[in-house]
């Protein structure tokens, strides 16, 4: 069976700093990937996705970034946080190609900048 | 561009008592459409999701949700909620070719026992 694992589980950063966000997706080929922002109020934002190695939508302008390095590995990255960068970050993978694709969603990062 | 509206933030209901929850999207072509749960302190989880045929879908937990596509509407239904389905309720779109979800801000509903 497929498992998505999302680290850190919670974050608390300066303004400022770094952030990553790594995910790894397990049971499964080429799945495609997304991140997530859950915003107090704002609901469910998608943030990037991914159908491939080192292939990335954005779908917000923002002060985020999102990479693939290997085909299960989904990383969310800033090089300079700011408070509205808070929230809970998650991550999520589909099967690729078809119809109906359900998303499976990680447990979630939960990011403070401060 | 898809987007999914969700018509109530935050609704209170007792026990017993029957639920809907509004959900509209905008996108001109063929979408799948889902429902998700969120349970205090729990994942995302797949509550139903409607991509063909009968347009009338039922999930886990005795919830069902019916697609009318004349009104661009997917709307959450349960006949009798219990304090345990007190969660958040997100609806969600895709169009055929699976490109990602988009989600509504999601509804919270509070059930009193």
């Amino acid at each position: 069976s497929q498992t998505i694992h999302q680290w850190p589980a919670t974050l608390v950063q300066p303004v400022g700093s770094p952030l990553s966000l790594e995910c790894t997706v397990e049971g499964t080929s080429n799945p495609n990937l997304y991140w997530y922002r859950q915003a107090a109020g704002r609901g469910l934002q998608l943030l990037f996705y991914s159908v491939g190695i080192g292939q990335i939508s954005s779908e917000v302008p923002q002060n985020l970034s999102a990479s693939r390095p290997q085909d299960r590995q989904f990383i969310l990255s800033s090089k300079k946080l700011l408070l509205s960068d808070s929230g809970f970050y998650l991550c999520a993978w589909s099967f690729t190609g078809g119809i109906g694709n359900t998303i499976y969603f990680g447990e979630g990062s939960w990011l403070t900048v401060v | 561009a898809q987007s999914v509206s969700q018509h109530n933030h935050h609704v209170i209901l007792s026990e017993a008592a029957s639920l809907e929850l509004g959900c509209n999207y905008s996108y001109g072509g063929t979408v799948n459409l889902f429902w998700y749960v969120q349970y205090p302190g729990q994942h995302l989880q797949l509550l139903l999701k409607y991509f063909s045929g009968d347009p009338l879908v039922k999930g886990i937990k005795g919830f069902e949700a019916e697609f009318i596509k004349s009104k661009f509407s997917f709307n959450l239904r349960k006949p009798s909620v219990q304090w345990s389905d007190t969660a958040e309720y997100f609806c969600a779109v895709n169009n055929q070719a699976g490109t990602a979800l988009i989600f509504g801000k999601g509804t919270t509903l509070s059930v009193s026992s």
